[in-house]
């Protein structure tokens, strides 16, 4: 099976702008969750989608947002990026979530200027 | 609210020693731990899930174990190779919490001299 897939890698944007970020879950796998990944904070939660309905949210501001399609692939929006967005996004993908294993994409590092 | 520590930020071990990676956890009634490795710049791969009713999971040279009562759980790693150089993370996922979030410690980095 093909793991998870993120795209882009790699962005660069300036401040203001807004990025759409992309996931592909494992084949079958119906939850996609969303985490932000910083050298001063470390790993943190943004958010989880199941079955196309945002089931749990982070900490994050209004900003952050995301949705869940019927093939399960979700995608990530950052609106009016500050400096401080800066960081590695990961997402995870499991079959049913809560009691299940994470299986991680490779990440997409934004860097905003 | 869950807070998950990992003690030490950094560790160095020579090749073919057995080492143990700690994880704290606050709030006892947690669904289940997962333990990670991630390598620079990369994703995170998944080592060992623990659920709550679980004590230990074992995979090849890895051992987890969870102790819920004293909020703690261990990474055993035996025989170390320099492969195993990465940052070890452990993650809760707390019911507890109403939003039912995973939570990361910060990670153990470790170094396998060779």
């Amino acid at each position: 099976k093909a793991g998870v897939t993120q795209t882009p890698r790699y962005l660069i944007k300036t401040r203001g702008q807004q990025v759409t970020l992309s996931c592909s879950p494992i084949s079958g796998h119906r939850s996609v969750s969303w985490y932000q990944q910083t050298p001063g904070q470390g790993l943190q939660f943004l958010f989880e989608y199941f079955s196309e309905t945002q089931r749990n949210k982070g900490n994050f501001p209004g900003r952050f947002s995301g949705r869940q399609f019927s093939n399960s692939r979700s995608e990530m929006n950052v609106s009016t990026l500050e400096l401080g967005d800066s960081a590695l996004y990961l997402c995870a993908s499991s079959q049913q979530g809560a009691i299940d294993t994470q299986y991680f994409g490779p990440g997409t590092r934004l860097t905003v200027l | 609210k869950q807070e998950v520590t990992q003690i030490p930020a950094a560790l160095s071990v020579p090749e073919g020693e057995n080492l143990v990676l700690n994880c704290s956890f606050t709030d006892s009634a947690i669904y289940n731990l997962q333990w990670f490795r991630q390598d620079p710049g990369k994703g995170l791969t998944s080592l060992l899930l623990i659920q709550s009713s679980q004590r230990e999971q074992t995979s090849g040279r890895l051992n987890a174990s969870l102790d819920k009562s004293s909020g703690r759980s261990t990474l055993y790693i035996a025989a170390s190779q320099p492969g195993d150089s990465a940052t070890y993370l452990c993650a809760v996922r707390d019911p507890m919490n109403r939003d039912d979030k995973i939570i990361f410690g910060k990670g153990t980095r470790l170094h396998i001299l060779p």
